[in-house]
C-alpha cells in the first residue's frame, strides 16, 4: 500500500491565485515528519517546508504553508499568491522515526498560467 | 557555487559501457545519498553513506556500485546497465543520517542506456 499519496498528477492555476496541493499519508508510527520539495525543470529538488507530527501549529515558510490535519492524515501544501516561477513538480515525503528513510509521493506537476 | 554538484548532467551509454557519476557537496555534511527518479514514479533511495560508511543499500543490483572516499564526495559506478536503468540519478546530502534534517540535492544526471 502506498504510504504517500498525491492524487493530483497535474494542476493549472492562474498567476496570483492561491493553490493547494494534496498529500495524504499512511503510518502507524506516532512520531513522524512530513516534507514538501519542489523540483523545477532544472532537476534539483528544493526543500520547501517541514511539519513534525507533534507540532501544534501548521508550518509556514514565506508564501508556503502546510495544512496539517493529523486525524485525516493529510499534509496539504498551500502556496499563496502564485508566481510563474512556481511552475514545477512538487513532492510530498514522510519520514517515520522508526525508519530514517524518506518515503516519497509520485508528485504533482503545477503549471502557473500568466 | 551550488551546495551539491553533480557531473555529468547528461550521459548516454551502451549496455556494455562502464561509466561513473560524480557528486560533490560543499556544505560540510556527513551523510550523502543516491536516489533514482524514473518518470511518474516516486523517488527510490539507492544508497546512503553516513560518515563515509554505507548504511543503506536498498536491494540495488550489483551493476550499480557506490563509492564514498570522503564525506564530500560520492560516486556511482555503472557497468553493464539495462535500458530500464535509464532515469534521473540524484545525489543529496544532509548533516547526518538521523532523518531529522532536510536533504540538499544536486541537479541530477540524466542517464540514457541504449
Amino acid at each position: 500500500a502506498q504510504k504517500i499519496t498525491q492524487t493530483q498528477p497535474g494542476m493549472f492555476v492562474q498567476e496570483k491565485e492561491a493553490v493547494t496541493l494534496d498529500c495524504t499519508y499512511d503510518t502507524s508510527d506516532p512520531s513522524y515528519g512530513l516534507f514538501w520539495y519542489k523540483q523545477p525543470s532544472s532537476g534539483e529538488m528544493i526543500f520547501l517546508i517541514y511539519q513534525g507530527s507533534y507540532d501544534q501549529q501548521n508550518a509556514t515558510e514565506g508564501r508556503y504553508s502546510l495544512n496539517f490535519q493529523k486525524a485525516r492524515k493529510s499534509a496539504n501544501l498551500v502556496i499563496s499568491a502564485s508566481q510563474l516561477g512556481d511552475s514545477a513538480m512538487y513532492f510530498c515525503a514522510m519520514r517515520e522515526d522508526s525508519n530514517y528513510q524518506l518515503i516519497w509521493g509520485a508528485g504533482t506537476k503545477l503549471i502557473i498560467k500568466p | 557555487e551550488t551546495g551539491v554538484t553533480q557531473t555529468p548532467r547528461h550521459l548516454v551509454m551502451g549496455m556494455t559501457n562502464k561509466k561513473s557519476l560524480k557528486c560533490e557537496q560543499h556544505l560540510g555534511h556527513n551523510a550523502m545519498y543516491w536516489y533514482k527518479q524514473s518518470a511518474k514514479k516516486p523517488l527510490e533511495l539507492m544508497f546512503v553513506y553516513n560518515f563515509k560508511e554505507q548504511t543503506e543499500n536498498n536491494s540495488v543490483p550489483s551493476r550499480f556500485s557506490p563509492e564514498c572516499p570522503n564525506s564530500s564526495h560520492l560516486f556511482l559506478h555503472l557497468h553493464t546497465l539495462q535500458p530500464e536503468d535509464s532515469a534521473l540519478y540524484l545525489c543529496a546530502s544532509s548533516q547526518d543520517h538521523t532523518g531529522g534534517e532536510k536533504l540538499f540535492f544536486g541537479s541530477g544526471t540524466q542517464l540514457s542506456v541504449l
